[in-house]
């Protein structure tokens, strides 16, 4: 059974606009929360967390959103670039646990 | 900074060659992990190391082996490779506290 899903395979936007990706997890132990940026070829990195305590994050072009309640999450770049064009994956934590990873959604942003 | 460094960006096997994966990490984390990646299906975790010689099943791990012989290694055996292992192989390490720091991944073939 999926606890981190991501149901938006894809996503195209156009440069400049907001681009906004979307996590749903199942767990309520999950207490911590990360976005990965992934190029073709290249491993994963790490791009922004977001603590359970917390709402909201924000680090430059990037915010990441939580809502407990509906146990979601979402990722806004504002604005979109072309280099941001790539796979994002959700991923969530529970005290020392593992990581567990969404399967990804790929976006495209259009010059 | 931590540098995860896996051995071979690209690797082509044979069917039933054994094939090893190495990944070695500078930063001296206690837990070191083993995913590969394929369309659709997101980031899976194959195996984990909390410690030396300490290794944990993952969630796909048939048709691999892993070897945790040095703190700063983590190794990926594939004992008889097969098609369905044609993939890209990402190597992660972690302390409590920090993001997931990956490799750049390595593109196994399997033909």
């Amino acid at each position: 059974d999926q606890q981190v899903k991501q149901n938006s395979p894809s996503l195209s936007v156009q440069e400049g606009r907001i681009s906004i990706l979307n996590c749903d997890y199942t767990n309520s132990m999950f207490d911590y929360f990360l976005w990965y940026k992934k190029y073709p070829a290249e491993g994963p990195t790490f791009l922004i967390s977001i603590s359970s305590i917390k709402d909201k994050n924000e680090d430059g072009r990037f915010t990441v959103f939580l809502n407990k309640s509906a146990k979601h999450l979402s990722l806004h770049i504002v604005p979109s670039q072309p280099g941001d064009s790539a796979v994002y994956f959700c991923a969530a934590q529970g005290g020392s646990e593992k990581l567990v990873f969404g399967k990804g959604t790929k976006l495209t942003v259009n010059p | 900074d931590v540098k995860v460094t896996q051995s071979s960006r690209y690797l082509v096997k044979r069917t039933g060659e054994k094939v090893f994966l190495e990944c070695v990490q500078d930063m001296d984390h206690e837990n070191m992990f083993w995913y590969r990646q394929d369309p659709g299906l997101g980031l899976r975790l194959i195996y984990f190391s909390y410690d030396v010689k300490m290794k944990e099943k993952g969630d796909i791990p048939e048709g691999y082996s892993v070897s945790r012989e040095k703190k700063e290694r983590f190794s990926l055996i594939l004992e008889s490779a097969s098609t369905n292992q044609t993939s890209m192989y990402l190597c992660a390490s972690w302390r409590i506290g920090t993001a997931l720091h990956f490799g750049n991944g390595t593109r196994l073939t399997v033909t």
